[in-house]
């Protein structure tokens, strides 16, 4: 089975800090995802990468940025958190562009912003 | 652009109850259909798939069909358990190059 790990489940961190979420898969899939996931709203796509060094920003970029400097790890970045970004994020990942058959998720990380 | 709308919960049943989460979609072309269910605590679980019209797929008691002429693919089962209890998410994404485009969740509650 595939697996997605993120580093960790539960974060607290206070407002103005870099905050860093991380993101491993062990099955070589070339896509990956990070969602943010909020009550009322469902899944908000936040950023994405087909590839190593390789990111596209999804519907709501504003305030992160990530990182892919190796295929199995895709990093989230707060740049300075905020308390609207108090959220469940998702990690998940797909095996490529060609791929019709969903993703696999990680347990996610909920993150508080003090 | 791509949507999905699904019905707003919370759906509450009893156990061995029918259950149906209405979901439909706007798209351009073909796209595949999923069904993801959130347990309490966790990620998103693939729960099945559909990748064209008439398709119905199947899991853990659940089914769906692509019906392409109503734009939907209702989820079902027809006796649910406790252990049922969880957050259903509907979703759809292109055949090839693949972002998948979330519906709101209907959170299902079962009771004893």
């Amino acid at each position: 089975d595939v697996k997605v790990t993120q580093s960790s489940r539960y974060l607290v961190k206070r407002t103005g800090e870099k905050v860093f979420l991380e993101c491993v898969q062990d099955m070589d899939h070339e896509n990956m995802f990070w969602y943010r996931q909020d009550p009322g709203l469902g899944l908000r796509l936040i950023y994405f990468s087909y590839d190593v060094k390789m990111k596209e920003k999804g519907d709501i970029p504003e305030g992160y940025s990530v990182s892919r400097e190796k295929k199995e790890r895709f990093s989230l970045i707060l740049e300075s958190a905020s308390t609207n970004q108090t959220s469940m994020y998702l990690c998940a990942t797909d095996r490529d562009r060609t791929s019709s058959g969903g993703y696999t998720f990680g347990s996610g990380t909920r993150l508080t912003v003090v | 652009g791509n949507s999905v709308t699904q019905m707003e919960g919370p759906v509450t049943l009893s156990e061995e109850a029918f259950l149906t989460i209405n979901c439909t979609y706007t798209a351009t072309g073909y796209p595949s259909l999923f069904w993801y269910v959130q347990y309490p605590g966790e990620g998103l679980q693939l729960l099945l798939k559909a990748t064209k019209a008439d398709d119905k797929g199947s899991n853990k008691g659940f089914e769906a069909t692509y019906r392409k002429e109503t734009t939907s693919f209702h989820l079902e089962k027809g006796s649910v358990q406790v252990s049922d209890s969880a957050v259903y998410f509907c979703a759809l994404g292109k055949a090839a190059g693949n972002k998948l485009t979330f519906g709101g969740g209907t959170r299902v509650l079962v009771k004893p």
